[in-house]
């Protein structure tokens, strides 16, 4: 059984850098898009981007210029970085095992990240 | 790249089917046989039903079916229960620089 768990802080301040880890259990890291995908009010459901085990990485064009995803195999974990962060980069955040077809057929249960000073 | 377009709310009585469209363009939607679609209970993550248009995961109802014509695609979930109260949110692949678009999101009532 897949199981994916989202780890990081809960409160990042203005202009910082918002970091999260992505642990796995259960599943080979190959031959997937191990994605990061945040839910907000105002915005619903937003792909970030996402990184493959030989860490090639795709993002979002929108946050690209802000966005760092990485894979660390030997943990079996993935990370995302989001720097400069602002009060509309609240959201709930998940990881999610993205298969080709760009569907995601695990989840984390989400990590709540409040942007505030 | 714009949410595909899903109407916010949707509702039928207990044992009727609602159906859920989710337009998007030629550069999803209608461009690739990748739409997924999921349903999400409050507080919890989304949970996938529908994938590559009209296929099911292992273990969902065949009661949800997925289709496709043009850039609008369809979710249909016949005879309605309480568990189907929900959010329901449509993806497709939109090419690999913008893996996936979400729509924004159809809440279900079973009245």
């Amino acid at each position: 059984q897949v199981q994916l768990q989202e780890s990081g802080p809960g409160l990042v301040k203005p202009s910082e850098t918002l970091s999260l880890t992505c642990t796995v259990s259960g599943s080979s890291i190959s031959s997937f898009y191990w994605s990061w995908i945040r839910q907000s009010p105002g915005r619903g459901l937003e792909w970030l981007g996402y990184v493959e085990h030989h860490g090639r990485t795709e993002q979002i064009p929108s946050l690209s210029s802000r966005v760092t995803i990485s894979v660390d195999l030997s943990t079996s974990q993935f990370s995302l970085k989001l720097r400069s962060v602002t009060a509309s980069d609240t959201a709930v955040y998940y990881c999610a095992r993205g298969v080709y077809g760009a569907y995601f057929d695990s989840w984390g249960q989400g990590t709540l990240v409040t942007v505030s000073s | 790249q714009s949410a595909l377009t899903q109407p916010p709310s949707a509702s039928g009585s207990p044992g009727q089917s609602v159906t859920i469209s989710c337009t998007g363009s030629n550069s999803d939607v209608g461009g690739y046989n990748y739409v997924s679609w999921y349903q999400q209970h409050p507080d919890k993550a989304p949970k996938l039903i529908i994938y590559d248009v009209d296929k099911r995961p292992s273990g969902v109802p065949d009661r949800f079916s997925g289709s496709k014509s043009g850039n609008t695609a369809s979710l249909t979930v016949s005879g309605l229960q309480d568990d189907d109260e929900a959010d329901y949110y449509c993806s497709s692949f939109a090419g690999f620089n913008n893996f996936a678009v979400f729509g924004t999101g159809t809440k279900v009532t079973v009245l």
